[in-house]
């Protein structure tokens, strides 16, 4: 069965770029849909960072869009973000899923990593 | 396309049927999903294009709904449905969760 393991630093220095990687197993993301990260701080809800076509076509949340940069590494099977200028707003759980294409639900989460912005 | 959830928690006896609804600052057609997440763990894909069940999930969870009003109705209440409930809708850049629906075991 598809698994998704989220991977990175847990402790990110303020102004610094956070740097996560999602490595996929049992599926070559290759061969198609879209990957996604989706973030929750503490005690609080769901928000979606942006997503990532098999072909590297990226698409992100309007409220980070200048901060995030997502990509695909094929010979790795995994894809990654960067979020640039890091504050402790960015403290939550990651989560990397696949999904989250236009009219594509989030079918398959990582179990998460839990990233700590502080000096 | 803004979601909100109601209510945002609710307490409830095993055997009990709870609803959930989720609202959207406008309407689409059906792309619209519900997870469940237990404390420490991911969100978990209950239902997909509103009313679709995931494979696996228990027969008990419906969706139901369009245009701006979408529900989530579990029909009798089991101790491990005590988790929280978010709708989401993907038909529309950026992905948007609703607030999240708490949901307690009397």
């Amino acid at each position: 069965q598809v698994q998704l393991q989220e991977s990175g630093p847990g402790l990110v220095r303020p102004s610094d770029t956070l740097s996560l990687s999602c490595s996929v197993s049992s599926y070559s993301i290759t061969n198609g849909h879209y990957w996604a990260w989706v973030r929750q701080p503490p005690g609080k809800g769901l928000e979606w960072i942006g997503s990532i076509t098999h072909g590297g076509d990226t698409y992100y949340n309007s409220s980070l869009t200048t901060r995030v940069t997502m990509s695909t590494d094929a010979s790795q099977n995994q894809f990654s973000l960067r979020l640039s200028s890091v504050t402790d707003a960015d403290t939550a759980i990651y989560y990397c899923a696949r999904g989250g294409g236009a009219y594509t639900p989030f079918s398959i989460w990582g179990q998460g990593t839990m990233v700590t912005v502080s000096s | 396309i803004r979601m909100t959830q109601s209510p945002s928690s609710l307490s409830a006896s095993i055997g009990d049927r709870v609803t959930i609804t989720c609202r959207a600052s406008e309407a689409f057609y059906n792309h619209l999903a519900w997870y469940q997440q237990k404390p420490g763990k991911a969100p978990k894909l209950l239902i997909y294009e509103a009313s679709t069940l995931q494979s696996g999930v228990p027969s008990r969870f419906t969706g139901s709904g369009s245009g701006t009003d979408f529900t989530l109705t579990i029909s009798s209440l089991q101790s491990e449905d005590s988790a929280t409930y978010y709708c989401q809708q993907y038909y529309a850049y950026p992905l948007t969760f609703g607030g999240g629906t708490r949901v307690e075991i009397k």
